[in-house]
């Protein structure tokens, strides 16, 4: 079946590091990717998808490229904040299904 | 505003005391779907539901019932409670005419003691 693992957390980063969140997949076909963000006492929200090989998903200053020949799907941001100190979740879904396979979340702290 | 709702947000109940948690979506999504999230185990699917009275269970649906008998709606139901269904929940709903991408409710925390 299909499957999505990414970095155990916690992250630890200071303000303004480099981020990189680690996700790789396998599926058959050509899923969708998705990074969701779950902020202290909210609910998971989309951050960002791609829907093809070589797509490059971006917002808030994240982006993820999805790499077919890697099954990969990175999370990276160029300088961190504060508050984007939150769980991240690796997602996919395959083309034409409704039901979506999550990573287990990786925590990203940010201190000051 | 497009959002998926889910009442209550809290909650603290003894072993086998039924309890009913709502979700409500206003965006018309025919998929609607139930999450528990515990610390370590990230989100496993409980119960989906392609459209209404199409539902079918997910990843770990012992102990729980669900029903869809309108669109928008999609009750989480807990006949018989007990301690390891404390945990927070979390329905969504997606559409594929509308995109891939799932949209969360803001969870409701169940203690069950």
């Amino acid at each position: 079946g299909d499957s999505v693992t990414q970095m155990e957390g916690p992250v630890t980063l200071s303000e303004e590091a480099f981020l990189t969140i680690n996700c790789t997949y396998t599926a058959t076909g050509y899923p969708s990717l998705f990074w969701y963000v779950q902020y202290p006492g909210e609910g998971l929200q989309l951050l960002l998808k791609a829907t093809k090989a070589d797509d490059k998903g971006s917002n808030k200053g994240f982006e993820a490229t999805y790499r077919k020949e890697t099954t990969s799907f990175h999370l990276e941001k160029g300088s961190v904040q504060v508050s984007d100190s939150a769980v991240y979740f690796c997602a996919l879904k395959p083309g034409g299904s409704y039901i979506p396979t999550f990573g287990r979340g990786t925590s990203l702290i940010v201190h000051p | 505003e497009a959002q998926v709702t889910q009442n209550p947000r809290y909650l603290i109940t003894v072993t086998g005391k039924k309890l009913t948690v709502t979700c409500s979506q206003n965006m018309n999504h025919e998929y609607m779907s139930w999450y528990r999230q515990d610390p370590g185990l990230g989100l496993r699917q409980i119960y989906y539901s392609m459209n209404v009275e199409v539902t079918d269970k997910g990843d770990v649906p012992e102990g729980y019932k669900v029903s869809r008998k309108e669109k928008r709606n999609f009750p989480l139901i807990l006949e018989s409670p007990s301690p390891n269904q404390t945990s927070l929940y979390f329905c969504a709903s997606s559409s594929q005419r509308e995109g891939p991408e799932q949209y969360f409710g803001p969870g409701t925390r169940l203690t069950v003691t």
